[in-house]
C-alpha cells in the first residue's frame, strides 16, 4: 500500500462545476500538506499549502485537511477549462531525515466547455 | 517561468549509455531536489542537496549519482541506462533548510529522457 493514495481519474466535469479532489494517507506524522497542479509536459506548480488540520481558501480554491481521518481535499469552484491538469497532493513530516515531500500519484482533471 | 532551469529538455539515447542532466535552482535557493516521474510510478524522490551537501536519498539507483556545485547548480548523472529509465526527471529547489520547516518546492520544467 502506498503512503499517499490518490484516485488517478480522469475526472471529467462541465465548466462551472465544483470539483472535489482527494487524497488519503497512512503516515500520522505528516504535518504539512500541499496541492500541486501539473499541466501536460510541464513541471508541477504549487497551488495551496496548509499546516496541520483545517481549511484554507485562495480564490476559487479551498484546501481542507482532516488529520483524524488522514484525508485531505482540494475544492475548485466555478471550474474553468484552464483548470484542466493533473493535481498532485503532497505531504511531509519533520523527522531526522528532514521533511521530505511524499506525493500522491495525481488526479487528472478535465473541465469541458 | 518558475526560475528553476533544467537542461536538456529532451534527450534520446541508447541502452548502456550515460547522460547528465543539469539544474540551476531559483536565485537564493540553497536546496535542490531531484525527482523521477514515470507513468506507472508517479513522482519519486531521488536525492536532495542543501548548500552543496547531500541531505537525503530516496529511491535512487546505484547507477545514478548527483552533486551540487559551489555555485549551487546541480547535476544528475545516469549511467548504464536501461529502457526502464525512460521518464521525466524534475529538479526542484527550495529556500528553506529541509529540517527547519515546511518544504515548499519550486519545480523546473523537467528533462524528458527516452532510452531506446
Amino acid at each position: 500500500q502506498k503512503e499517499v493514495e490518490q484516485d488517478p481519474g480522469p475526472l471529467s466535469v462541465p465548466e462551472g462545476a465544483i470539483v472535489s479532489l482527494n487524497c488519503t494517507y497512512s503516515n500520522s506524522a505528516f504535518q504539512y500538506f500541499m496541492w500541486y497542479r501539473q499541466y501536460s509536459r510541464k513541471g508541477p506548480e504549487l497551488l495551496m499549502y496548509t499546516y496541520s488540520s483545517g481549511n484554507k481558501e485562495d480564490g476559487r480554491f479551498t484546501a481542507q485537511v482532516d488529520k483524524s481521518s488522514k484525508y485531505i481535499s482540494l475544492f475548485i469552484r466555478d471550474s474553468q477549462p484552464s483548470d484542466s491538469a493533473t493535481y498532485l497532493c503532497a505531504m511531509s513530516a519533520i523527522d531526522n531525515a528532514g521533511n521530505m515531500l511524499t506525493f500522491g500519484g495525481g488526479t487528472r482533471l478535465m473541465v469541458k466547455p | 517561468d518558475s526560475g528553476v532551469t533544467q537542461t536538456p529538455k529532451h534527450l534520446i539515447t541508447a541502452t548502456g549509455q550515460r547522460v547528465t542532466l543539469r539544474c540551476s535552482p531559483r536565485s537564493g535557493d540553497l536546496s535542490v531536489y531531484w525527482y523521477q516521474q514515470s507513468l506507472d510510478q508517479g513522482l519519486q524522490f531521488l536525492i536532495q542537496y542543501y548548500n552543496g551537501e547531500e541531505r537525503a536519498k530516496g529511491n535512487i539507483l546505484e547507477r545514478f549519482s548527483a552533486q551540487q556545485f559551489p555555485d549551487l547548480h546541480s547535476e544528475l548523472n545516469l549511467s548504464s541506462l536501461e529502457l526502464g529509465d525512460s521518464a521525466l526527471y524534475f529538479c526542484a529547489s527550495s529556500d528553506s533548510d529541509p529540517i527547519s520547516g515546511a518544504n515548499v518546492l519550486t519545480f523546473g520544467a523537467g528533462s524528458r529522457l527516452t532510452v531506446l
